[in-house]
């Protein structure tokens, strides 16, 4: 069965640098999600779409930024990158909003800023 | 906003059962899911409950009381690969939406 696919899988990023991350969900499945998770942490909901309209908004800091394309596809754009932006980047994706509380979620892309 | 709470770490015996209580303040509540993930790998789910009782799902169980605000995870007959963090989550409506808010996750380690 297909997956949520994300790349890259993994980023080696300086301060400052800016870096995309790019998720396929499932196909069919209306929602996407984007996950934060720092080392030994719980992800922290950064941003969710629905039908490609930006849907709930969490922690996500204003130097990201975050669509949905046309063929569903999203991407996670990241500016002026900081130490503390070092994590793994989780997108899921569900169908009916996750109406049965089950997220499917990609293999991570994990970032690296130095 | 939204809280949930459960314990940091957990130790249990190869062949046992293990409980992973969570407690839950949230507004706009739907239903608590568990997840389960392994070091360095993506969270992948394990049971949800939108309704109060127990959902069971091979060794797995889950039971919600929403007028306790409160649920847990069984595992039965515990296997070493069964050594992972496992969330609770809380799927929540918010801005005409739903969002899943995790946990801060239980850690369990399967001795034999």
């Amino acid at each position: 069965a297909a997956g949520v696919i994300q790349s890259p899988r993994h980023l080696i990023k300086e301060k400052r640098e800016t870096a995309t991350l790019k998720c396929y969900p499932i196909p069919r499945h209306d929602t996407v999600y984007w996950y934060q998770q720092g080392p030994g942490q719980d992800p922290q909901f950064l941003i969710s779409f629905y039908e490609k309209m930006q849907s709930d908004k969490g922690s996500i800091p204003d130097r990201f930024s975050a669509q949905q394309f046309s063929d569903y596809h999203s991407e996670l754009n990241m500016s002026s990158l900081e130490l503390g932006d070092s994590a793994l980047y989780f997108c899921a994706s569900s169908h009916g909003q996750g109406i049965t509380g089950e997220l499917f979620f990609g293999e991570g892309s994990r970032l690296t800023v130095l | 906003g939204q809280s949930l709470e459960q314990p940091s770490e957990v130790t249990a015996v190869e062949g046992a059962i293990v409980q992973i209580n969570c407690t839950y303040q949230t507004s706009g509540f739907y239903g608590l899911s568990w997840y389960q993930q392994h070091d360095g790998g993506a969270p992948t789910f394990l049971s949800y409950n939108a309704l109060d009782g127990l959902e069971e799902t091979g060794r797995f169980s889950s039971f919600l009381s929403r007028s306790d605000s409160y649920g847990y995870l069984l595992l039965q007959e515990l296997q070493m690969k069964d050594s992972a963090s496992y969330f609770c989550a809380s799927r929540t409506s918010g801005a005409g939406s739903y969002q899943l808010t995790f946990g801060k996750g239980t850690k369990l380690s399967v001795i034999p």
